[in-house]
């Protein structure tokens, strides 16, 4: 969805280094989410905001930060990125109406990243 | 928590047959259940959503059956074409908020 956008598509990097994940969006949407994609495993929840003030630990937030820097900015961090950090990631938004009532979350188009 | 287990992990169907997609959840919700839809290199979109006290819900091809006393529900798609090969998730809400429980995803192929 153009409205939801994730930089950089692709990376490749090494263990150990810092990794920053970005995701922008224009839907006006105050709820934003990070999840991560692994063959059979479906879509994992890392971090979830609610709104700027408001930061929470999704299932698996071992090994990653994030930071809401506005309404519709939320960036993910590995501070020490690890081989089994190599996954798809998705960037999501919602709003309360219509993520409530229907279970909709507009996604990103992804960020492939490779930790070697 | 809650668990979402989604099975089969692919399939292949030919064009025109019925695909069927299942997922078995663990605790009660009462937001909508909803399946979304993955084409490579594309993020999930959300295809359809039933609420929890519907047993059926359809738009166009596609229909959720949904159990609510079994805790199951299902995809089906009707008349299935090339175009609808890709990925599908089903997901359960979680207690509180906005937030999904996603299964492990469906990859299906449609032969012409």
């Amino acid at each position: 969805d153009a409205d939801v956008t994730q930089t950089p598509r692709n990376r490749i990097t090494k263990t150990g280094k810092r990794i920053m994940l970005e995701c922008s969006q224009t839907k006006g949407h105050d709820r934003m989410y990070w999840y991560r994609q692994d063959p059979g495993l479906g879509l994992r929840l890392i971090y979830y905001s609610f709104d700027v003030k408001d930061i929470n630990k999704g299932e698996i937030s071992d090994g990653y930060s994030v930071s809401r820097q506005a309404q519709a900015k939320f960036s993910l961090s590995l501070e020490s990125a690890i081989p089994n950090q190599t996954a798809l990631y998705f960037c999501a938004t919602s709003d309360a109406s219509t993520g409530g009532l229907r279970g909709e979350q507009f996604f990103g188009p992804g960020t492939r990243l490779t930790v070697l | 928590q809650q668990q979402v287990k989604q099975s089969p992990q692919s399939l292949i169907v030919q064009k025109g047959g019925i695909s069927i997609i299942n997922c078995a959840y663990e605790n009660t919700a009462f937001d909508y259940f909803p399946w979304y839809q993955q084409f490579p290199g594309k993020g999930p979109a959300l295809l359809i959503a039933i609420r929890p006290d519907v047993s059926e819900k359809k738009e166009g091809r596609f229909t959720i059956s949904f159990n609510k006393s079994a805790k199951q529900f299902s995809l089906h798609i009707m008349d299935s074409q090339p175009g609808d090969s890709a990925t599908y998730f089903c997901a359960a809400p979680k207690a509180a908020g906005n937030k999904l429980t996603f299964g492990g995803g469906t990859r299906v192929l449609v032969k012409p």
